[in-house]
């Protein structure tokens, strides 16, 4: 079965600390993951995926096949990461079909 | 260049009443999507649509029906509305190019008493 699981619904760091956002999957194949995240009063929007192995707004994420992850990782938080972060997997076929994480929600004190 | 556009943003409904849930884009993208947003439950895939006249079923598409017309258009029909569908629903669309980009609306939030 193809699932996402994000073990943490709340993360609370302070500002300047490393961040690491959970998210393992399930999924039988070449998985193809993402993150995607919700600022407060803005919309759900892509902040970054796997195959562009690229750092967006100085989060990076790596796919360990091995460990069936796709942790979502700053080194020093700011206060403006504040925000639900959703992992997701791509279902089958390639038709914008996603399977998302139960979400969390990372807080960053001053 | 409004994007995604989803009417109404917040709507009340009585248990049994019907609504439906407007979402309209102008970007040309052929891949539509309903999903449903529960504290706890992360996103859930409700209907989608991979071009006009074609839709089909997702995680949790009791309760709800779909129809796509249009490229432009996506409703989302609550025939019977339950408490069970309380919840804040979102539009998704993406493009053959980037199919796994999601643009999300803003979302309507529904309150079924």
């Amino acid at each position: 079965a193809q699932r996402v699981t994000q073990p943490e619904k709340l993360l609370s760091v302070f500002k300047g600390a490393p961040v690491e956002l959970k998210c393992n999957y399930s999924y039988s194949g070449s998985p193809e993951l993402f993150w995607y995240v919700q600022y407060s009063r803005q919309r759900l929007q892509l902040l970054l995926r796997h195959i562009s192995r690229e750092s967006i707004k100085g989060f990076t994420a790596d796919l360990n096949k091995g460990e069936t992850s796709f942790h979502l990782k700053k080194p020093f938080a700011q206060e403006e990461d504040s925000a639900m972060y959703y992992c997701a997997l791509r279902g089958s076929g390639n038709t914008g079909k996603l399977i998302f994480g139960q979400g969390t929600t990372l807080q960053v004190k001053p | 260049n409004a994007g995604v556009t989803q009417t109404p943003k917040f709507q009340v409904l009585k248990t049994g009443q019907s609504m439906t849930l407007q979402c309209a884009q102008d970007m040309n993208h052929e891949y539509m999507s309903w999903y449903r947003q529960d504290p706890g439950m992360g996103l859930r895939l409700i209907h989608y649509s991979v071009g006009a006249g074609i839709t089909d079923q997702g995680e949790v598409p009791n309760g709800y029906n779909v129809s796509r017309s249009t490229t432009e258009d996506f409703p989302l029909r609550l025939l019977s509305a339950a408490p069970s569908q309380t919840s804040v629903y979102f539009c998704a669309t993406s493009g053959s190019s980037g199919a796994n980009v999601l643009t999300f609306g803003a979302g309507s939030r529904l309150t079924v008493l």
